[in-house]
């Protein structure tokens, strides 16, 4: 069964500090990806990434970074957290081809920035 | 640029009563059509999708969308819902290599 993990459900961090957020897929996709969700804004794509080492920017990359060392991790990193990145973030993969680039999400991390 | 209308950002309906989500999209080229849900603390799960072949698909949970490609929509029906459909439903469309263009959402509310 198609599974994609996040590394915490619910963090708390506080205005300036590095957070690490960290999504595992165990399909073998080779696009991984990492939306913001706000309420009344549906899904925003931050980064994503078609291959190892590989990255291209969604539509909102400001104030992030991302890392994709392994096919099956990609880190999603705010350097310096703000409190307009409290937000939900949800990871994705997904395999070119026969599935129409069916996306696969994990559960969701809730960031709240103090 | 390409976009994704749903139209309803809420839908209060009664349970064991029918549904319409309503989606268009913006393009007539070819495209794959999706429908996911989200419950509430959740990730999205994938509610079905059309990639080609009948234009009528079923999804889980008694769901079904229709594919028109003339009216550029993909609207989502279920004949009777009931009170575990409580969700946001998000339509989304492929046009291209790796993304997926997404709608808004309609939270769907059901009255008991």
């Amino acid at each position: 069964d198609v599974k994609v993990t996040q590394s915490s459900r619910y963090l708390v961090k506080r205005t300036g500090e590095k957070v690490f957020l960290e999504c595992v897929q165990d399909m073998d996709h080779e696009n991984m990806f990492w939306y913001r969700q706000d309420p009344g804004l549906g899904l925003r794509l931050i980064y994503f990434s078609y291959d190892v080492k590989m990255k291209e920017k969604g539509d909102i990359p400001e104030g992030y970074s991302v890392s994709r060392e392994k096919k099956e991790r990609f880190s999603l990193i705010l350097e310096s957290a703000s409190t307009n990145q409290t937000s939900m973030y949800l990871c994705a993969s997904s395999s070119p081809g026969s599935e129409g680039e069916t996306q696969y999400f994990g559960p969701g991390t809730r960031l709240l920035v103090l | 640029a390409q976009s994704v209308t749903q139209l309803d950002s809420q839908v209060p309906v009664f349970e064991e009563a029918p549904v319409e989500l309503r989606c268009n999209y913006s393009s007539s080229v070819s495209v794959y059509l999706f429908w996911y849900v989200q419950y509430p603390n959740q990730g999205l799960q994938l509610l079905l999708k059309y990639l080609s072949g009948s234009t009528l698909v079923k999804g889980i949970n008694g769901f079904e969308a229709e594919f028109n490609k003339s009216q550029t929509s993909f609207h989502l029906r279920k004949p009777s819902v009931h009170i575990s459909d409580t969700a946001e439903y998000f339509c989304a469309v492929s046009y291209s290599n790796y993304q997926l263009i997404w709608g808004a959402g309609t939270k769907l509310i059901i009255k008991p």
